[in-house]
């Protein structure tokens, strides 16, 4: 069965602090797809990144940075510097390579970012 | 502009009203697939399709129908909703099975 946990429901920062947003996977699946999605107060999800099983590298992209880690099942997302636009609903999802379309995601953390 | 439509992007109805939520991408994506969203489950896939007069079931695919008659389009069929059908439906299309999907701007339905 695939499954993706997100602890943490919400988190509070003040702006500029840095934060870190936990994703821990389950499959069975050797070649399977992470991703993770923003979905602002005006409700559209964004895509952030995608990231095959295969590459374990971190990727940075300007103040968001990813972390995956085969070996405990997480793939981690940090924004550092946060600012206030950076308040949203995060989504972290799977996508096993079994042929069949599935994305099986997160039940988000919501993070608030005060002035 | 490469994009993914649905309409309405409000509803109000009632139990057992028929009613249909359009979906359309103009990206030529042969995979689509519908999702609902609701407070503390994330999102939940309830039918994927991968070409055309190729559809399957997700998660959750009670109490809802799909059809994929043309490469584009993807409607969402709710023939007798019920009040346990209200959330936030998303739809989603990506060029290969395991891509970066495209969502829609979601259609909120409340049933009453």
């Amino acid at each position: 069965a695939q499954k993706v946990t997100q602890a943490q429901t919400e988190i509070s920062v003040v702006e500029k602090e840095d934060v870190t947003l936990d994703c821990v996977y389950e499959t069975r699946d050797t070649t399977y797809y992470l991703f993770w999605y923003k979905q602002p107060p005006s409700g559209e999800l964004v895509f952030l990144i995608r990231r095959n099983s295969f590459d374990e590298q971190n990727e940075i992209s300007g103040r968001y940075s990813w972390n995956f880690q085969k070996s405990t099942s997480s793939f981690n997302f940090t924004i550092t510097a946060s600012q206030v636009v950076d308040s949203a609903v995060y989504f972290c999802a799977l996508s096993p390579n079994t042929g069949f379309q599935k994305l099986v995601f997160g039940t988000g953390t919501r993070l608030l970012v005060s002035p | 502009e490469a994009q993914v439509t649905q309409n309405p992007r409000y509803l109000i109805t009632v139990t057992g009203k028929k009613l249909t939520v359009t979906c359309s991408q103009n990206m030529n994506h042969e995979y689509m697939s519908w999702y609902r969203q609701d407070p503390g489950l994330g999102l939940r896939q309830i039918y994927y399709s991968m070409n055309v007069e190729v559809t399957d079931k997700g998660d959750v695919p009670e109490g809802y129908k799909v059809s994929r008659k043309e490469k584009r389009n993807f409607p969402l069929i709710l023939e007798s909703p019920s009040p346990n059908q209200t959330s936030l439906y998303f739809c989603a299309s990506s060029l290969s099975v395991e891509g970066r999907r495209f969502f829609g701007p979601g259609t909120r339905l409340t049933v009453l």
